[in-house]
């Protein structure tokens, strides 16, 4: 049972490069989920996609862009990365109406020097 | 943004203890949930509460959705080594609005 994929695991970047985040679930939810996680902050809502074609901004999407690429797919894409975005980064699926019972990817520690 | 505050940050207990947390705002919440997060891991769903006063269990897990709206809790009876990780609470200002707010985390460490 594969339930949410993430890669990849760990990332370094250089300020100002590019790279996407990706993300599958096997579930046939159809909302999806990108969440990043901060020391003592929890984790908050950057983008979601409360089904197939549409998207949403959640509370910190300044520097992200997101693909809803089918009903399996949703992509994470950082143009210009940033030390600020640091951070550790989670993908996750609703099997809800309401999205709040979340399924969480393993998550994708990423670095920017 | 909407802030819900967890205490105590962290914990540490002697295994079989039991363990309570809470988690507070100064907005009413319609749902609560409690997430729990192992090492290395994405955050499993432990309980899910949609009602003003409810009680639910999960195992030795037992949460309350606060009479005021604005708050919840978690106990954990007879803890033991499995239970070491880090509790959320999140919660949705409307029940179905697909956004959740997260607190801030409780880490709970178990002495053997």
């Amino acid at each position: 049972n594969a339930g949410v994929t993430q890669t990849p695991k760990f990332q370094v970047l250089k300020t100002g490069q590019s790279m996407t985040l990706q993300c599958a679930q096997d579930m046939n939810h159809n909302s999806m989920y990108w969440y990043r996680q901060d020391p003592g902050m929890g984790l908050r809502l950057i983008y979601y996609s409360a089904s197939e074609g549409t998207t949403d901004k959640g509370e910190v999407p300044n520097g992200y862009n997101v693909s809803r690429l089918n009903k399996r797919e949703f992509s994470l894409r950082l143009e210009s990365a940033a030390p600020s975005q640091t951070s550790v980064y989670f993908c996750a699926s609703s099997e809800s109406v309401g999205g709040e019972k979340l399924f969480f990817g393993s998550g994708t520690q990423l670095s920017v020097l | 943004g909407q802030q819900l505050n967890q205490s105590p940050q962290s914990m540490f207990i002697q295994e079989g203890e039991d363990v309570s947390m809470n988690c507070t705002s100064s907005s009413i919440f319609n749902t609560w949930l409690w997430y729990k997060q192992d090492p290395g891991e994405g955050p499993v769903l432990l309980i899910a509460l949609y009602k003003a006063g409810e009680l639910t269990s999960n195992g030795r897990l037992t949460a309350q959705f606060g009479i005021t709206r604005k708050d919840s809790f978690l106990n954990i009876s007879a803890s033991i080594p499995s239970d070491v990780g880090i509790y959320f609470c999140a919660g949705q200002l409307v029940q179905g609005a697909q956004k959740l707010v997260f607190g801030q985390g409780t880490r709970l460490t178990i002495n053997p």
